[in-house]
């Protein structure tokens, strides 16, 4: 299985929205509703944002939001504030039945 | 609250099998849930090893396949990972995970332990 593509890197300033995309196939993004979203600090392990394309776990900020349009999930973070700053990592269950991650994306927080 | 923590050698020789423990506290496997192992090599993203089912069952990444094995131990609250003929390429943080649904999403995670194959 090959790693989802994400772009290496995004960053915008503070109070702005950045858009990270997560690009699959047919058997992985594109044929399931079941694409999460990890945040990750160094040193840290990962944390869950969305699960299951757009759902929120409790206590994790509405400014996250998940969409899935195709092959192709998105990651939005509204109101970008400089905590915001990590690695975010894409996740799809795939037609195998495995998990695929990602290649990470660092934001950057201007 | 659901805690997970990895254990195990942090140095493995080049052939060698890796071995590693994740004891869960706060939760027993033995209820419900898959259990997963990922790994970060140093630098570099998460790529997902497998997961087991407190009943035994388990699935692997295609391409660890060969080399992984999965087990579970419901009397000590544990699930392992085994890792054998390892290269300098299976040096990673190991990270063990507990799958909150069958779309494999991961809540509750350990700290993570670092594996240096190394000779």
């Amino acid at each position: 299985q090959s790693a989802l593509t994400q772009p290496a890197s995004v960053s915008g300033s503070p109070g702005q929205s950045i858009t990270i995309s997560c690009t699959g196939t047919s058997s992985d993004v594109g044929g399931y509703k079941y694409v999460s979203w990890y945040q990750q600090y160094p040193g840290k392990a990962p944390k869950l944002m969305i699960y299951d394309v757009s759902n929120r776990p409790s206590g994790v900020s509405n400014r996250f939001s998940g969409s899935k349009s195709g092959n192709t999930a998105s990651l939005t973070i509204s109101g970008l504030q400089a905590e915001d700053e990590a690695d975010y990592y894409c996740s799809s269950y795939t037609s195998s039945s495995t998990l695929v991650f990602g290649g990470g994306t660092k934001l950057t927080v201007l | 609250q659901v805690q997970l923590q990895e254990s195990g050698p942090g140095l493995v020789k080049p052939s060698e099998t890796l071995s590693l423990t994740c004891t869960v506290s706060g939760y027993s496997i033995s209820n419900a849930y898959y259990w997963g192992w990922i790994r970060q090599p140093p630098g570099k993203g998460l790529e997902w090893i497998g997961n087991i089912y407190h009943s035994g069952s388990t699935y692997y990444n295609p391409s660890l396949k060969s080399r992984v094995t999965i087990s579970v131990d419901t009397s000590k609250n544990q699930f392992s990972l085994k890792l054998s003929s390892v290269t300098a390429a299976d040096t990673a943080v190991y990270y063990c995970a507990r799958e909150e649904s069958s779309s494999r999403w991961y809540l509750y995670w350990g700290q993570g332990t670092l594996v240096t194959v190394s000779s």
